[in-house]
């Protein structure tokens, strides 16, 4: 029961155009939402994160939002860059909490 | 500053073998947590501490145990390996909440 789910599991983008990444919810009692990158070889690296609170939060390049009632959330980056290229993980929880579910995962390729 | 370090970065063991996977950190973190992440697959929570002392269960404990004496070390044991047990195991850490910190990893085989 995949309660996080990442449908696509890649994306190819031309660089300084915008990318888009996308991530569904079942379990409406999740109320804290992040995004994860990684690279090959590493450990992941976190992203930005939102709360059921907001509907939109902003960090530079990266912007997350999300729709409660479609239980939906999506990582916009722009403009997209090379050093961009890595594998994207959506994560929830309930609450500020340590429980943390994540998707599989969406390999991201930026093309020069 | 060296933030999370998991030692050792790759392993091979047989079946039936046990082993413990270091994790340790340098920035006082009260949070440290233990993910398995199979090929395809997203991170799945195998076990987490909230401080020196206190442990608790994730998604997926059985075959692990862990346990934290200090706030810098929250290694990871496994017992009588199995091949399921093969996976790439990160260790990870935050002063409170969702882990902001991870190691580089542990790929282990288990044959």
């Amino acid at each position: 029961d995949q309660q996080v789910k990442q449908n696509s599991p890649s994306l190819s983008v031309q660089e300084g155009r915008i990318s888009i990444l996308n991530c569904d919810y079942t379990n409406s009692m999740f109320d804290y939402f992040l995004w994860y990158k990684k690279y090959p070889a590493e450990g992941p690296t976190f992203l930005i994160s939102i709360s059921s609170i907001k509907d939109k939060n902003e960090d530079g390049r990266f912007t997350v939002f999300l729709n409660k009632s479609a239980k939906h959330l999506s990582l916009h980056i722009v403009p997209s860059q090379p050093g961009d290229s890595a594998v994207y993980f959506c994560a929830a929880s309930k609450e500020y909490g340590n429980k943390l579910v994540f998707g599989a995962g969406t390999i991201l390729r930026v093309k020069s | 500053n060296a933030g999370v370090t998991q030692t050792p970065k790759f392993r091979i063991l047989k079946i039936g073998q046990s082993m413990t996977l270091q994790c340790t950190q340098d920035m006082n973190h009260n949070y440290m947590y233990w993910y398995r992440q199979d090929p395809g697959m997203g991170l799945k929570l195998i076990y987490y501490s909230v401080g020196a002392g206190i442990t608790d269960k994730g998604e997926v404990p059985n075959g692990y145990n862990v346990s934290r004496s200090t706030t810098e070390d929250f290694p990871l044991r496994l017992e009588l390996a199995a091949p399921s047990q093969t996976s790439v195991y990160f260790c990870a850490s935050s002063l409170n909440g969702p882990p902001n910190t991870f190691g580089s990893g542990t790929r282990l085989t288990v044959v």
